[in-house]
């Protein structure tokens, strides 16, 4: 099984401003992704980040808004830059996945911009 | 890619009464994940289902994966307000996918 914490887990931010959220796994994970929730949706992924290489994002999100980090196998950073009250989500890092693994997931960081 | 549909979109029961929530996939699935998200909080694993007609229980919930493979039902016996809640049902493939979620509301 994998511990995942997360910090912060939560905060009010304005508009314009740029939060970094840490992701801290108790093990080595090759791979780790970032999710977002927002109001009364489902999960829907950022990002896959490897370490060693650029992270891999979905449709609809780019580096530019959403910069993550991967420095080592068992932390990664997102950030959300410049927000506006749209990014008010929860954000979710996770591990593990694939057809024989158990997907575990960090406790999420509540984010409200106002 | 893969879809995962869920069923009921929204569920409101009284206390006592028992529920099911439906998981389709639009393919095989290779394994499918129930989680449940308490509102506002992060996402808590309930059981993982593999082989065809597997059946799991926790406590008051039983999951399902039919023959097939290509649906699961999650089952509620007795619901309590401790059961309310955001349901998600999961699979993994290139990426992890999830459903569309059913939100469940437990009258005291």
């Amino acid at each position: 099984s994998a511990v995942i914490s997360q910090k912060p887990s939560r905060d009010i931010c304005q508009r314009g401003t740029s939060l970094t959220i840490q992701c801290q796994v108790d093990s080595q994970v090759t791979m780790m992704f970032w999710y977002r929730q927002q109001p009364g949706q489902s999960l829907t992924l950022i990002a896959t980040a490897n370490q060693g290489s650029e992270a891999t994002y979905e449709s609809g999100f780019v580096i530019d808004k959403f910069p993550i980090s991967r420095p080592n196998l068992t932390f990664s950073t997102l950030t959300v830059s410049n927000m506006s009250p749209e990014d008010s989500s929860i954000y979710l890092c996770s591990v593990g996945g694939g057809a024989a693994e158990t997907q575990y997931f960090g406790p999420g960081t509540r984010l409200l911009v106002l | 890619s893969q879809e995962l549909e869920q069923s009921p979109q929204s569920l409101i029961v009284q206390e006592g009464k028992n529920l099911t929530i439906n998981c389709t996939s639009s393919k095989t699935l290779y394994g499918l994940y129930w989680y449940k998200q308490k509102y506002g909080e992060g996402l808590i694993f309930l059981m993982m289902l593999q082989k065809g007609g597997e059946e799991k229980s926790h406590e008051k919930i039983t999951a399902k994966l039919d023959e097939k493979k290509q649906q699961s039902s999650l089952h509620i016996t007795a619901s309590q307000p401790s059961h309310a809640g955001i349901y998600l049902c999961g699979a993994p493939g290139n990426q992890f996918y999830f459903g569309t979620g059913t939100s469940l509301t437990v009258i005291p």
